[in-house]
């Protein structure tokens, strides 16, 4: 069975400063891999995904992630934080021989200090 | 339009009431999807509709009993909780079949429920 590993509980960052969120999986094959952002109270919005092809995944409000498929990994990175990108981070792997059904990390709550 | 619409937004409810928590979508969507989540924690899958069809049921208790009346609804009814069942419940739905890979999921904002 797959699993995913967001190994930051909490993250804070001044804003404007660059940011990367670390995601580690376990699984056998490439998996699908997506970032979603939820804001308190709120349910999950989508960053970005991965499925194949160009390792480097551009998504929604100037987040990117790439594929390390040596590291098993897929961070988030954005170059310069806004306050309003304060939210919890969570990473997911979808099994594609087991329905898509998604697995998610722990997640990574960001702060961001003016 | 990619927007799931969820009411109520809070319940309270006791141990010994009926109530009913409501998923809306009209993006076409045949696959949808119920998730529990608790603070601070990852969403849990729930269940699981393909065509109006329960096709995953996450070994979840009885008290929780999922519907599917047409494509574009969703119900969960909720009879005898218990408070650790409060928590966020997250709806989302995805295009085609569940289980189809390419298909992201859509979010729903949630019900905050509290069981008294």
């Amino acid at each position: 069975a797959q699993s995913v590993t967001q190994p930051d509980i909490h993250i804070t960052v001044s804003e404007g400063a660059s940011l990367e969120l670390r995601c580690n999986y376990s699984y056998g094959a490439t998996p699908y891999l997506f970032w979603y952002v939820q804001s308190p109270g709120q349910g999950l919005q989508l960053l970005l995904k991965y499925f194949s092809g160009d390792t480097l995944v551009q998504g929604i409000k100037g987040f990117e992630a790439e594929f390390k498929r040596s590291q098993s990994s897929f961070n988030l990175r954005k170059p310069s934080v806004h306050w309003s990108d304060a939210a919890e981070y969570f990473c997911a792997v979808g099994d594609p021989n087991a329905g898509n059904m998604l697995t998610f990390g722990g997640g990574t709550r960001l702060m961001v200090k003016p | 339009d990619t927007e799931v619409t969820q009411t109520p937004k809070h319940l309270v409810m006791g141990m010994t009431n009926k109530k009913s928590l409501k998923c809306e979508q009209h993006m076409g969507h045949r696959a949808m999807y119920w998730y529990k989540q608790k603070a601070k924690k990852p969403p849990e899958l729930m269940f699981v509709y393909s065509y109006e069809k329960l096709s995953i049921n996450e070994s979840v208790p009885s008290r929780f009993s999922p519907e599917c009346p047409n494509s574009s609804l969703l119900n969960l009814h909720l009879h005898a909780l218990q408070p650790e069942d409060s928590a966020l419940y997250l709806c989302a739905s995805s295009q085609g079949a569940a289980g189809r890979t390419s298909d992201t999921q859509y979010f729903g904002p949630g019900t905050r429920l509290t069981v008294l």
